[in-house]
């Protein structure tokens, strides 16, 4: 699977949108973007993925760059209950091993 | 919900026994998965088990096992306990083998495990 590379922490004013950038610069063309989100010493919580169209659902919206290297999830109106660490993931869709590789995420503060 | 049940929520124990962690994966998933989270390391992941049969391996100690049952649940052994065992143990579970699952990975809410 695909490296990435997130940033540490970021902070986020309550009702504003919080963007979360990711870079997966080697993606291969059959690997999708996945993020899961774990609030505190909760299981994580797949949220969305795609593969090179942005998606949206209920939670979140997930924008990948055409070139595809990079993504970003947006969480258009945060709340307190946002605050999470969030994982970006690159994997493929079927695999016969598909375990997720958790890199170290960003801690995301929803400050009111 | 995710509909993944683990049991015990908590376990606290001494160094040297060895202990069981029950997980019951979503209704008709077949895959489940073993997840290790301390402090220092993160998630990691330890088993994979489908439909009964071990699919992967992670970094799991020889002093651990995992087993599926044929009803579907998992059972993660832990055995010859150390301080450093304590952690939070996750299990997840996957319809796999679905195109229309997507490849999502349901988590329970875990085991948190305290060897004292």
């Amino acid at each position: 699977d695909a490296k990435t590379t997130q940033p540490t922490s970021m902070d986020c004013a309550e009702g504003r949108a919080a963007n979360l950038p990711c870079n997966h610069s080697t993606i291969s063309g059959n690997e999708y973007v996945y993020w899961y989100r774990q609030i505190h010493s909760q299981g994580p919580q797949y949220i969305i993925h795609g593969l090179k169209n942005n998606e949206t659902n209920e939670m979140a919206s997930l924008i990948i760059t055409e070139d595809r290297k990079s993504s970003t999830l947006i969480l258009p109106h945060a709340t307190l209950r946002d605050t999470a660490v969030y994982y970006c993931i690159v994997r493929v869709l079927m695999n016969r091993d598909d375990k997720i590789i958790f890199g170290k995420g960003t801690r995301l503060h929803i400050l009111p | 919900d995710s509909g993944v049940t683990q049991t015990p929520k908590h376990l606290i124990t001494a160094t040297g026994q060895r202990v069981t962690l029950r997980c019951s994966p979503r209704s008709g998933d077949l895959s489940v998965y073993w997840y290790q989270q301390s402090l220092d390391q993160g998630l990691q992941f330890l088993i994979h088990y489908y439909n009964g049969e071990e699919r992967a391996k992670g970094n799991i100690l020889e002093r651990f096992s995992a087993q599926q049952f044929p009803d579907l649940h998992s059972e993660l052994n832990l055995s010859s306990l150390e301080l450093g065992d304590s952690a939070l143990y996750f299990c997840a579970s996957s319809p796999r083998g679905d195109p229309l699952a997507k490849n999502i990975q349901y988590f329970g809410a875990g085991t948190r495990l305290s060897v004292l």
